[in-house]
């Protein structure tokens, strides 16, 4: 079964510092895999997916993340931080079905 | 990008009193639309699975009798929250994908309901 970790919880950075966020995942077959950012009482905005290819993907906002298939992991980067950047981030996995992680709550402080 | 609509964003009702929430694919043809809940500080977790014309494919709790799924058309899919009870408050989130797999897989902005 396809499953997500993300083991960080909680996340706080200071703005203007770097950004990882961390994404395991476990699939059958080459996944394909996604980063959503969520807003409160908002829904998922699409940051960045990967189903083949670079291995390093570009996404919105600035952010990137990298598929390490040895290490199963598809980590979440951003070089430098922005107040706005203040929200959850969830990993997901799957073909015909999504499977998401648990969420990683980014606070940003001045 | 291609955009879903979900409304209302926000109900609120009382205990024992239907809600219909709407997930439209505004410019592509959705050919699956997922249904989700998603519990305050926790992940989504999916309900259904819906194709177009068929009956919905339920997740392992999910009750497919307080959860009515209809999804009539390829722009149209609806949740209904039959009998709905204070436990039900949650915030749901439909997707909807046009193509076979999950290269054109996008999201509402999500419902938020409050039964008292």
């Amino acid at each position: 079964a396809q499953s997500v970790t993300q083991p960080d919880i909680h996340i706080t950075v200071s703005e203007g510092a770097s950004l990882e966020l961390r994404c395991n995942y476990s699939y059958g077959a080459t996944p394909y895999l996604f980063w959503y950012v969520q807003s409160p009482g908002q829904g998922l905005q699409l940051l960045l997916k990967y189903f083949s290819g670079d291995t390093l993907v570009q996404g919105i906002k600035g952010f990137e993340a990298e598929f390490k298939r040895s290490q199963s992991s598809f980590n979440l980067r951003k070089p430098s931080v922005h107040w706005s950047d203040a929200a959850e981030y969830f990993c997901a996995v799957g073909y015909q079905k999504v499977t998401f992680g648990i969420g990683t709550k980014l606070q940003v402080i001045p | 990008g291609a955009v879903v609509s979900q409304h209302p964003s926000r109900v609120i009702c009382k205990s024992g009193t239907s809600v219909k929430i709407e997930c439209r694919s505004l410019d592509f043809q959705a050919t699956t639309m997922f249904w989700y809940r998603q519990f305050p500080k926790q992940s989504l977790m999916l309900m259904a699975t819906s194709n177009e014309g068929s009956k919905a494919t339920y997740e392992q709790g999910v009750e497919k009798d307080k959860f009515l799924i209809n999804h009539a058309s390829l722009t149209l899919s609806t949740l209904t929250v039959t009998s709905a009870h204070p436990e039900d408050s949650s915030f749901y989130i439909c997707s909807a994908r046009g193509g076979g797999g999950n290269e054109k897989l996008f999201f509402g902005s999500g419902t938020q309901l409050s039964v008292l």
